[in-house]
């Protein structure tokens, strides 16, 4: 099955600092999402892209639909404390009704 | 307006017993979703309900494995015997409506934890 390679598994930065994390695929996705898992808690969508090359802001995040449709990256500006948590990438693949498919997640910290 | 609800938020089983985790979707939301989500990974998808049928349910393990969506409103995912691999979050989650060629916002309760001793 489809499977998205995530990296880095886990990430330890300086409050202030930029942050970036990316994604990719071994095949073309139609939709990839940026997600946040806070513990004890289901994921939080924090970005989706729906065509290639698109590049959407969402406050100090910016993410951006790769143009082979095979990857994606998310950027953190400015990280603050309450960043901490556990980044996810997804996407549908290209045939329609497929299941949402998700990497392993980076899971970021953020010292003050 | 309430998010996605789920049932027990923890519970700890012994092998062979039986368990059941339930779920109440956002009101309105036709779209339901199970996902296991193991130690270190994402969530994997097990079953989609649109209203009361289930259309996707390729990566459910049938032989222990079940679920029901009687009403097309809230759910309850089963498994019988459990095993000691079948430890993990347990994740629900629903959506508006699906479409075809768009995606769809899933939002996601705050998952069961399951541990199996």
């Amino acid at each position: 099955g489809q499977q998205l390679n995530q990296s880095p598994q886990s990430m330890f930065i300086q409050e202030g600092e930029d942050v970036s994390m990316n994604c990719t695929s071994s095949s073309i996705f139609n939709t990839w999402l940026w997600y946040k898992q806070d513990p004890g808690e289901g994921p939080v969508l924090l970005i989706a892209l729906y065509k290639a090359g698109e590049l959407t802001s969402n406050g100090r995040l910016t993410a951006q639909f790769g143009i082979t449709r095979k990857d994606s990256f998310l950027n953190i500006s400015a990280s603050i404390p309450s960043d901490v948590g556990i980044y996810f990438c997804a996407g549908h693949g290209i045939s329609g009704n497929t299941p949402l498919v998700f990497g392993k997640g980076t899971r970021l910290s953020v010292i003050a | 307006e309430a998010g996605v609800v789920q049932s027990p938020r923890y519970k700890i089983i012994e092998k062979k017993q039986p368990v059941a985790f339930w779920c109440n979707p956002i009101s309105g939301h036709n779209t339901l979703y199970w996902y296991r989500q193991n130690l270190g990974q994402g969530p994997e998808l097990l079953i989609r309900y649109e209203n009361e049928e289930a259309v996707d349910d390729s990566q459910l393990p049938k032989d222990r494995f079940s679920a029901e969506r009687l009403k097309g409103v809230d759910s309850t995912l089963k498994i019988q015997p459990a095993e000691l691999g079948d430890s993990a979050v347990y994740l629900c989650a629903s959506s508006p409506y699906t479409l075809i060629s768009s995606y769809n916002e899933q939002f996601f309760g705050p998952g069961t934890r399951l541990t199996v001793l």
